[in-house]
Order: C-alpha cells, then structure tokens, then sequence
C-alpha cells in the first residue's frame, strides 16, 4: 500500500511558521476533502489537529491550519512553542473505501 | 466524550494470533467506527482496516487480508482485531481510533495503545 509523501523533517525556531506538505494522487488527496493532520508527541499515542482538510478539534488551538491544492495538502502551524515539537503525520481518504497515512514528519523547535 | 481503553502488552511466537481489544466508555450516544493502526518501531502509521458500530461490516487493508480479522458481538462489547500467522515484522504498537461521523470527522479519540512482540 502506497503512503503519502512527507518531508521526513522540518524544523523552526520558536515564534515562526512552518509548513509541511503531504502529497498524495487524485485517488486519494486529490479526489476528496477527508485530509486529516495527527500530532504524535513521544511515547503517546497520535492526536488529531486537523480534519477535513481544513476543519480544527474542539480544543486545538487556531496556530493550526490546514489547506489543499490538488494532490497536495499542508499543515501550518504559526507562532512555534516547544510543545509543538512532535511528529506529524497526514492522512486521506481513498478511491477504494481505504484509508492512507503519510510518512511522518518530524518537526524540530530551536 | 466516548474514551477507547485497548487490552494490555502481549508477547506472541512466530505464527500465533494475537487478539487486542478496545472498548468504547463514556457517552454510548456517540458510537464511532472503529479503526485499527498499528506503528512498528521507529516508524510511521499504517491503517489495517475499519469496523462499524454494530460489528455487521469490516473493510481490511490489503496487505493483511487473509490474516487479519475485526469483530464486536454485541453493541456493548469491546471491539477486537486479531492478527494471525504472526512474523516478526508484526512486532509493533496497535492502536484503535474511533470516528463518530464516517467518513467525515477524522480519527477523533485513539486508544492508549497495545505493544505487540513476535518473538521466537
């Protein structure tokens, strides 16, 4: 099973923005608005930031964003703190009723 | 706020199943699909497939299908993935993940996690 394709790092320093990308194909990115974005801190289990492309949790704060253009989504978060420094992970729905993650992306504070 | 509670640590041999459970707390108004993720070591996420609430329709990914079995006998009981003709390359944190508003909503609340070994 193919994953989506991230950025295996990023990093920022704290009071920036970063973005990080996930690219998929029209099978899947592409062809729906089910893109999720999953904070996985250490040694915990992941937590949704983003859903439906652009949609935030109850309780997730608005330095989260998400978008997409065409195959391709992005996660931003502005403003960096320290708590931010996890890994990120994507993921979509798909053309055969399946669901895909992306690699992972780890995102580095300085 | 439904909570997902998954079954604790198991150590399995090279071609045994292993069964994991996650049961569904809190609000049973809200009653999620289920999703099951599992995480080797020092790597990313990979979905194996979704339940619905009632337990009458699974959907596996491909790579496990044959192997892989999802089940809930009843609307109250727990929710069970059970792998079978374990290798080592199962070795890995299983986790269930629930979502109230297929396929909208996104993987909502997770599962503490299951660490499976495969050890000979």
């Amino acid at each position: 099973q193919s994953t989506l394709t991230q950025p295996a790092s990023v990093s920022g320093s704290l009071g920036q923005s970063i973005t990080i990308s996930c690219t998929g194909t029209s099978a899947d990115v592409g062809g729906y608005n089910f893109v999720s974005w999953f904070q996985q801190r250490a040694g915990e289990a992941p937590k949704l930031v983003i859903f439906e492309v652009d949609a935030r949790p109850s309780g997730i704060s608005n330095r989260f964003s998400g978008s997409k253009s065409g195959n391709t989504a992005s996660l931003t978060i502005s403003g960096l703190q320290g708590e931010d420094e996890a890994d990120y992970y994507c993921s979509s729905y798909t053309s055969t009723s399946n669901w895909v993650f992306g690699g992972g992306t780890k995102l580095t504070v300085l | 706020q439904v909570q997902l509670v998954q079954s604790g640590t198991e150590v399995k041999r090279p071609g045994a199943s292993v069964k994991v459970s996650c049961k569904t707390s809190g609000n049973t108004l809200t009653k999620p699909y289920i999703h099951w993720v599992r995480q080797a070591p020092g790597q990313g996420l990979e979905w194996m497939g979704i339940i619905n609430p009632s337990g009458s329709s699974t959907l596996y990914a491909e790579q496990f299908k044959g192997r892989l079995t999802m089940t809930r006998d009843t609307s109250t009981s727990p929710f069970i993935m059970e792998l079978s003709s374990l290798r080592s390359e199962d070795t890995a944190v299983y986790y269930c993940a629930g979502q109230s508003d297929y396929p909208k909503g996104g993987f909502e609340i997770w599962g503490q996690g299951t660490a499976v070994t495969v050890s000979s």
